[in-house]
């Protein structure tokens, strides 16, 4: 069964701080792989998605993660973070079937 | 853009009661639809996948005479906690899926309820 681990449960980080958000997935065919963020008050959004090609992926709001087969990792990074960042990230795994698979979530505390 | 609302943003009702929960498609078509349970602090379960126009697939574990899914229209599908109890308190997530993007949900803002 596929299964999807997020290491970090909760994650404090000052302003311009470089973030990484570590994810595993349980899966050995070919999988998708998605990143949400759920700000404080508001539905689940699409951060950034890998399907096929380049193993590192550019999402939105200077979001990226690099899809590592071999590590069956999918770690979602951001180079300097903002206030404007604290929410809880869902790392997701798709294999293919209907379903898609969450991890638990990583909250995440910019300090100002 | 792909929207997907739900109605009630967030409903309290006493044991013993059923409570319908409204999961649209604002402006796609969603041949599928997924209903998902999210505990406090905690991931989204899925609970059950709903085609347009057959039977919803459920997740084991999850009573499908308990929740009731009916996707009636290729943007409606509803979820209906019947005789709700305490424990049945949670978080409430549909989400949706467009006919082009097979691998992409898009999803609701959430129905809280609170059973009394």
């Amino acid at each position: 069964a596929q299964s999807v681990s997020q290491h970090n449960h909760h994650v404090i980080l000052s302003e311009a701080a470089s973030l990484e958000l570590g994810c595993n997935y349980s899966y050995g065919g070919t999988v998708n792989l998605f990143w949400y963020v759920q700000y404080p008050g508001q539905h689940l959004q699409l951060l950034l998605k890998y399907f096929s090609g380049d193993p590192l992926v550019k999402g939105i709001k200077g979001f990226e993660a690099e899809f590592i087969k071999s590590k069956f990792s999918f770690n979602l990074r951001k180079p300097s973070v903002q206030w404007s960042d604290t929410a809880e990230y869902f790392c997701a795994v798709n294999a293919g079937d209907d379903k898609i698979i969450f991890g638990k979530g990583t909250r995440l505390h910019i300090l100002p | 853009g792909a929207v997907v609302s739900q109605h009630p943003s967030w409903v309290i009702c006493k044991s013993g009661t059923s409570v319908k929960i409204e999961c649209r498609s604002l402006d796609f078509q969603a041949t599928t639809m997924f209903w998902y349970r999210q505990f406090p602090k905690q991931s989204l379960m899925l609970m059950a996948t709903s085609n347009e126009g057959s039977k919803a697939t459920y997740e084991q574990g999850v009573e499908k005479d308990k929740f009731l899914i009916n996707h009636a229209s290729l943007t409606l599908s509803t979820l209906t906690v019947t005789s709700a109890h305490p424990e049945d308190s949670s978080f409430y997530i549909c989400s949706a899926r467009k006919g082009t993007e097979q691998e992409t949900q898009y999803f609701g803002p959430g129905t809280r309820l609170l059973v009394l």
